[in-house]
């Protein structure tokens, strides 16, 4: 079993569409939970993090970490056309950071 | 604006032939990162610097190697690519390595193509 297990999609949904990416883990001394999104032929950028358990909002996106299930979500709110990218979630252990594999996802006009 | 640069953005090189890829950031960060990426997977960590330590991970191939001469550059060395080392190669770096919330800030990567 993976240590972060991540959907790869791809996600297609309409414009204005309400988007819900998901990740689960496997180890629940996880703290730092962070969500990155990478366009095409770019770097990782980081979108937002979390410490702990709850939720956290920053203008469309909410992160959302629930412990007791070991699932972490990402949810854009009027998605638009370029929100399209692939998004990673990550989780820090350490120095490093553990990795999904990424969730491609396409929003169409 | 500070930021982290990789050149070159393209690289092509055939097998066996030695290539380096070069990264440069303007943060003042002590950490940086070097990462692969194939296509549709996660990047994995090929290795780090804290300052100027070296942490190799476990399972990077001796192929790979790195240099840190100052806090600014960091170049990563291939040996000997194999037609299994084509993939995007991206550097990052962060403050303070694993603390808490540091953020990792990547480059735009090089993608190397190997004949």
């Amino acid at each position: 079993q993976k240590e972060v297990e991540q959907d790869p999609g791809p996600l297609s949904v309409p414009e204005g569409a309400i988007v819900s990416l998901n990740c689960t883990y496997s180890n629940s001394a996880f703290q730092y939970f962070m969500w990155y999104r990478q366009y095409s032929r770019k770097g990782p950028e980081l979108l937002m993090y979390t410490y702990s358990s709850g939720n956290k909002e920053d203008g469309r996106f909410t992160a959302q970490v629930d412990k007791s299930s070991k699932y972490i979500s990402l949810f854009i709110r009027d998605s638009q056309p370029s929100d399209s990218a692939t998004y990673l979630c990550a989780i820090r252990a350490d120095y490093q950071l553990i990795w999904g594999a990424g969730t491609k996802l396409i929003i169409k006009p | 604006d500070a930021m982290v640069i990789q050149n070159p953005r393209y690289q092509v090189t055939q097998f066996g032939k030695p290539v380096t890829l070069s990264c440069s950031q303007t943060l003042n960060h002590n950490v940086m990162y070097w990462y692969q990426q194939k296509s549709s997977q996660a990047p994995k960590l090929l290795f780090h610097y804290y300052d100027k330590d070296f942490n190799n991970e476990a399972d990077t191939p001796d192929n790979f190697q790195s240099r840190r001469p100052n806090t600014s550059f960091c170049f990563l060395d291939i040996r000997s690519p194999g037609l299994g080392d084509a993939a995007m190669y991206l550097c990052a770096t962060s403050r303070d390595g694993g603390q808490g919330s540091d953020e990792q800030f990547f480059g735009p990567g090089t993608r190397l193509t190997v004949l």
